[in-house]
């Protein structure tokens, strides 16, 4: 089986400043990994997903990913976010045949 | 706009009542998923479709059930409803039902049991 756990459910921040969102999975096969977003009232979008090579994903609206293998993690950041950042950020795995989300860490970005 | 689409936006209804959850996918994805989105749960995936066929189950409730017509449009049936049945349900679709794809979700249907 497989699980993501979201360290923290929520985390606010101040805007221009840096944020890391963490995030970390347990599978026993090799895994894909995603981040989505949430806007209020709006579905799932994909910021961004590993599946091989650099550990280091870049992905939309200037946010990035690194995959660490060794300690099971996949943690978003972004150097210096904006108000437009708040949303409820969904780290996600798949392992098997299905995509498992984590319960979701809510931004809260504010001047 | 994800190109997915989902009726209705709001339900309301009874315990013990059925419902029709309807989805629409992409043009041209042949891969439909349902999830379940409550407050304690989170995003609880629910079924997947591909190409008119079962894929993969997830916690899917006995009382629910779905179906791929062969225009690809997918129905998501919930009977003999309960409170905690109340959640916002999810369509989500992606090209092909392999590993790695990325999913395009609908704004979802909140479903309302009184």
């Amino acid at each position: 089986a497989q699980s993501v756990t979201q360290l923290d459910s929520q985390v606010p921040v101040f805007e221009e400043a840096p944020v890391e969102l963490r995030c970390n999975y347990s599978s026993s096969v090799s895994v894909y990994l995603f981040w989505y977003v949430q806007y209020p009232n709006q579905g799932l979008q994909l910021l961004l997903k590993y599946l091989s090579g650099s550990t280091l994903v870049k992905g939309i609206n200037g946010f990035e990913a690194e995959f660490n293998k060794s300690q099971t993690s996949f943690h978003l950041r972004k150097p210096s976010v904006h108000i437009s950042d708040t949303a409820e950020y969904f780290c996600a795995v798949e392992g098997y045949s299905t995509l498992t989300f984590g319960k979701g860490t809510m931004l809260l970005v504010s001047p | 706009d994800s190109g997915v689409t989902q009726t209705p936006k709001h339900l309301i209804t009874a315990t013990g009542q059925r419902v029709t959850l309807r989805c629409s996918p992409r043009s041209g994805d042949l891969s439909v998923y349902w999830y379940q989105q409550s407050l304690d749960q989170g995003l609880q995936f629910l079924i997947q479709y591909y190409n008119g066929e079962e894929r993969a189950k997830g916690n899917i409730l006995e009382r629910f059930s779905a179906q791929q017509f062969p225009d690809l449009h997918s129905e998501l049936n919930l009977s003999s409803l309960e409170l905690g049945d109340s959640a916002l349900y999810f369509c989500a679709s992606s090209i092909s039902g392999e590993f790695g794809r990325e999913l395009f979700f609908g704004s979802g249907t909140q479903l309302s049991v009184l």
